[in-house]
């Protein structure tokens, strides 16, 4: 059963750093891994998608990074500002045809 | 371009009553259609799945129930609703299985 471990759970920063939001997932036989940002109460923005033969995506100041042999990936942001305060979400669809979700990061981004 | 609609936005029910929750997709046909819950410290759980019209899948077994009257449109529905049903609701929609999945805004459910 595939399981996907997000950490860590919250992460407070100041304005300007770059950060690196961390995904791990238990079964390594995936189609894609998908990066989802969701504002409080709202629903979710897909980010980046990386297929299984990809390692990387960029998009703008965020980078995501895919490890599929390890069952890692990163979601790298770059220059973070008080903007890019939401909860981030990553999710692998595997071979049952269905996402399954980590449980989110909480970014906070100080001014 | 495409858009999804879910409504309502938040809805307050006692227990017991029924449910019917509308998502509604835009610029697209024959797309695959998904109802997911988000509770309160939990992760998103997808409940039921569409690939066409009429053709519904179920994930858990569950007091809610989901169809499919036209090729752009997804209900979920329940007869009674229990306290477990509040959660927020997030209707999604992708091209395929293997495609990008695009979100609705989301309905917050409050059983009472």
């Amino acid at each position: 059963k595939q399981e996907v471990t997000q950490i860590p759970a919250a992460l407070s920063v100041p304005e300007g750093e770059n950060l690196v939001l961390n995904c791990s997932f238990t079964d390594s036989a995936i189609y894609n891994l998908q990066w989802f940002r969701q504002d409080p109460g709202k629903g979710l923005t897909s980010l980046l998608l990386i297929q299984s033969s990809q390692r990387e995506q960029t998009s703008g100041r965020l980078n995501a990074s895919l490890d599929k042999s390890s069952g890692r990936s990163t979601l790298y942001i770059a220059a973070s500002q008080p903007g890019d305060s939401a909860t981030y979400l990553c999710a692998v669809l595997g071979n049952t045809g269905k996402l399954i979700f980590g449980q989110g990061t909480t970014l906070q981004v100080k001014p | 371009s495409q858009t999804i609609h879910q409504w309502p936005a938040t809805l307050v029910q006692p227990v017991g009553s029924p449910l019917s929750l509308e998502c509604t997709v835009e610029g697209t046909s024959n797309p695959n259609l998904y109802w997911y819950r988000q509770a309160a410290g939990r992760g998103l759980q997808l409940l039921f799945y569409s690939v066409g019209i009429g053709q519904i899948s179920s994930e858990v077994p569950q007091n809610l129930s989901a169809s499919r009257p036209q090729d752009r449109q997804f209900i979920l529905s329940s007869k009674k609703l229990l306290l477990s049903d509040s959660g927020f609701y997030l209707c999604a929609w992708s091209a395929g299985g293997a495609d990008i999945q695009y979100f609705g805004a989301g309905t917050r459910l409050s059983v009472l």
